[in-house]
Order: C-alpha cells, then structure tokens, then sequence
C-alpha cells in the first residue's frame, strides 16, 4: 500500500520556468512533511519541510504549499536554474519517512 | 565533522555470499536507519534504531540483519546474498528540529547480487 503518492514522474522545465511536484497522501496521522533533494551518486539531503499546522514555507526559491483538506502538499521552485536538475523525494510520517517514488527534474537552459 | 559516512562504496556479490554493509555518524544522534533504494520505487525502510541498545523492523526486513554497535555505528548485514538485494543502501541518523525529524543521508553503498 502506497501512502505517498508522488507526481509526476519526470519533469522538463525551461531556465527561469515553475518547477511544480505533488504529492497525495492517506494517513491523516502524518505530521511532518518533508521534500529531499538527490543528485546522482549521492545521498538525498532535506530541502524543505512543514507541519500540518501551516499551509505554506518559504525558503529562497522553494515553497511547500499544503492542503489539509485535500491531502496533498506540493513543492514549487521558482525561476528553477540549470543546478536544480535532481531527483526530489516528498515523505511524511508521523514515526519513520514514509517517502513518495520521486520526481526526475531537469531545467533545461 | 564527517556527517554519515558508509563503507563500501561499491560491492559485487555472488548468490549466498554474506557481507555487512557499516554506517557511522558523528553528530551525536540517537536514532539511525537503513534505506533501500531501488529505481521507481523512492526509498524504503529496511531496519531502524531509535535509540542506542533498540532496533526495529522497517517496511522490507526480509533476508537483513542489523546491529547497533553503539551510538556511533550502526551495521547492516545479509546472511545469504540472493539477486533481488541488489539495490543502493543508505543509512542515515536524525535529530529533532524545526519542522520535525531531520535526517541525514550517508553516501549509499551500490551493492549487486550475482
């Protein structure tokens, strides 16, 4: 049973574009909601990540937008660059990670 | 500060071979955990360890073994290699903070079964 559902699969987007991913989850239990980051040939590192509590995060150019309702959260990357391109993981958990099957990004120049 | 750290980076088996697969950290977490991850399928949880002396079966037990040696080191073994282990293994430690329980990655061990 997947509880994280992670689209889409891949992602092309022009230098400068909206980088947008989202995730679908089922346990209303979650309480923590996190986006990674993964180049190739390395480990993922955190991102970004909120709380239930709050419908959305800056950091910089990354922004985690959450409906509670919907049940679904999505992270956006504004004028997305060319050192973006990466796999992006969202999860969720309310004990261990629970993570979503990733997300290919590349930013093309 | 070296974060998580693995060893091997890289590991070729044969079908029934055993190996152990080690992670350290030296942030001085409590908690620890062994991932796998295979294409299209995100990063499952094999074993974690909440604690130094405690560990716990994740999503994908099957065919591992884990020790947790100390608060610093945290191994993972296979007792019979078998093809389907095949896959990149990463550990990771974790802190309470900010939003919740940040975790660090070590740098992945690429492992293939034979």
């Amino acid at each position: 049973q997947q509880q994280v559902k992670q689209s889409p699969q891949s992602l092309i987007v022009q230098k400068g574009g909206i980088s947008i991913i989202n995730c679908a989850y089922e346990n209303t239990a979650f309480d923590y909601f996190p986006w990674y980051q993964q180049f190739p040939g390395k480990g993922p590192a955190l991102l970004i990540a909120i709380r239930p509590d709050v419908s959305e995060k800056k950091e910089g150019r990354f922004t985690i937008s959450f409906n509670k309702s919907a049940k679904q959260f999505s992270l956006h990357i504004m004028d997305s660059q060319p050192g973006d391109s990466a796999t992006y993981f969202c999860a969720a958990s309310v004990r261990n990670l629970i993570f979503g099957k990733g997300t290919k990004l590349s930013v093309k120049p | 500060n070296a974060g998580v750290t693995q060893t091997p980076k890289f590991q070729v088996l044969k079908t029934g071979q055993s190996m152990t697969l080690q992670c350290a950290q030296d942030m001085n977490h409590n908690s620890m955990y062994w991932y796998r991850q295979d294409p299209g399928m995100g990063l499952r949880l094999i074993y974690y360890s909440a604690s130094e002396g405690t560990t716990d079966k994740g999503e994908v037990p099957n065919g591992y073994n884990v020790s947790r040696l100390n608060k610093r080191e945290f191994s993972l073994r296979l007792e019979s290699a078998a093809p389907s282990q095949t896959s990149v293994y990463f550990c990771a430690s974790s802190i309470l903070r900010g939003a919740g329980n940040e975790q660090f990655f070590g740098p992945g061990t690429r492992l293939t079964v034979l």
